[in-house]
């Protein structure tokens, strides 16, 4: 079955203790995308990447880092977690950079449900 | 700045009606919009795309507009039922990507 998948599903944590939310796609997409969620605000992007190697700033990136050793995998990085990074984060995985492909769609995760105490 | 606007009141509609949202967007020229259904606390699943030289497109129940005019998207949902109750947001896509909040739908029985 086509799907990403993200782990773990909901995480209680202390500020500055590092953590990794993890992103993985069977599709063999290119192009993956970190956005996190929040009552009134909507999705907003925090990183993405066109391929191996290769990622981006999104609109939020403050506070994260991401790494795409591989093409299947795409986690998320909290060095330090803050309250405010406290969010409900989705995953998300299209076969190539949107627009590029013309008629693109994006695959979301089932989310991960942050608490940042 | 670039903005992709959704009417964030909560929208009720009798079950069998058409239910209608609206997307508008400002300062952006998307080259396609989409629409996506999300249910609480889970991922947003695609539904539709029109291409900004497409006046209509449908799939189903749905219908999906497409008005560079006017800069807006109107998305139908005819024949509704109570599992149509959602948030659906509208997706513009061009060199950046902009999600509106979306809009509660509720379908009552």
């Amino acid at each position: 079955e086509a799907q990403v998948t993200q782990n773990p599903r909901y995480l209680i944590t202390v500020t500055g203790k590092k953590l990794t939310v993890t992103c993985s796609q069977n599709m063999n997409h290119e192009y993956m995308s970190w956005y996190r969620q929040d009552p009134g605000l909507g999705l907003r992007q925090i990183y993405y990447s066109m391929n191996v190697e290769v990622t981006d700033k999104g609109d939020v990136p403050e506070g994260y880092k991401v790494s795409r050793k591989e093409k299947r995998n795409f986690p998320l990085i909290l060095e330090s977690p803050s309250p405010n990074q406290t969010s409900l984060y989705f995953c998300a995985s299209s076969l190539k950079l949107p627009r590029l492909a013309g008629s693109d769609t994006q695959y979301f995760g089932p989310g991960t449900r942050l608490t940042v105490l | 700045s670039q903005k992709i606007e959704q009417n964030s009141e909560a929208l009720n509609i009798q079950e069998g009606k058409t239910a209608t949202l609206t997307c508008n967007y400002t300062n952006y020229s998307p080259a396609y919009l989409q629409w996506y259904r999300q249910d609480p606390g889970r991922g947003p699943v695609f539904l539709l795309l029109i291409r900004e030289n497409e006046k209509e497109k449908r799939k189903e129940r749905l219908k999906v507009t497409f008005d560079t005019t006017l800069k807006q998207s109107l998305f139908h949902i005819t024949a509704s039922q109570p599992a149509d109750s959602a948030t659906y947001l509208c997706v513009g896509r061009d060199d950046k990507i902009i999600f509106g909040k979306g809009t509660r739908l509720h379908i009552l029985p």
